[in-house]
């Protein structure tokens, strides 16, 4: 089955860092584009950045240059989104998503929660 | 930077009313415009991709128009099933994707 499996929801306290994953499977993950989105609890979609698994290429929105990043393990077909230091503004369902050369989200994660909360 | 315009935020229709969203960007985007659907609680699924194309599996009510910077999303017949937020994505200029703001869909 061609999926995306995202780690489950995490707790953390503000200034704790994360690393959170994204393993795909039934397909060549080093093929697609993945990207990471961002949706605050009852807001819209933002995109984080995306990374090439391939050559690890990655390119990152500038509303989110810096403050978060990007990585992939193409041996074990993994992307992961990290946090050195947490703040409150952090908590927030994030989803990982795959994408053709084309640029549009074909396969989505379900989703991983975190929380950061004192 | 290419700001996506979306509207309605939120409608309210009958079950077989035709539904229509529209997309503005602040800038020419060619065909390079995607549409999905989240319903509460759900992650996003891809109904149309490139502006016009239908994704595998997803049912013909669902369609898309449009090139430059007006779109145009329809649902021909609404269901009770196709309650869900839809956004807009544009990709024209990376590194910068932008999601609309999303549109509400509920039934009246």
């Amino acid at each position: 089955e061609v999926q995306l499996v995202q780690s489950g929801a995490e707790v953390k306290k503000p200034g704790e860092s994360l690393k959170i994953s994204c393993k795909g499977s039934g397909y060549s993950f080093t093929s697609y584009w993945i990207g990471w989105v961002r949706q605050m609890p009852g807001k819209g979609l933002e995109w984080m950045g995306i990374i090439y698994p391939g050559d690890s290429d990655t390119r990152y929105s500038p509303s989110f240059q810096g403050q978060v990043t990007i990585s992939a393990d193409k041996s074990i077909s993994t992307a992961y989104l990290q946090w050195s230091s947490l703040k409150a503004s952090d908590t927030a369902m994030y989803y990982c998503a795959r994408s053709p050369t084309d640029w549009y989200f074909d396969l989505w994660g379900r989703g991983t929660l975190v929380t950061v909360s004192s | 930077d290419i700001q996506m315009t979306q509207s309605p935020s939120s409608l309210s229709a009958s079950v077989g009313d035709r539904v229509t969203i529209t997309c503005q960007a602040s800038q020419d985007i060619s065909n390079y415009l995607n549409w999905y659907q989240q319903k509460p609680g759900k992650a996003p699924k891809l109904l149309i991709y490139d502006a016009s194309n239908l994704e595998t599996g997803v049912p013909s009510r669902f369609s898309g128009s449009g090139s430059g910077t007006d779109f145009t999303f329809t649902i021909s017949s609404l269901q009770p099933e196709d309650i869900a937020t839809y956004y807009c994505q544009q990709y024209d200029n990376l590194p910068q994707l932008t999601f609309g703001g999303g549109t509400k869909v509920e039934i009246k």
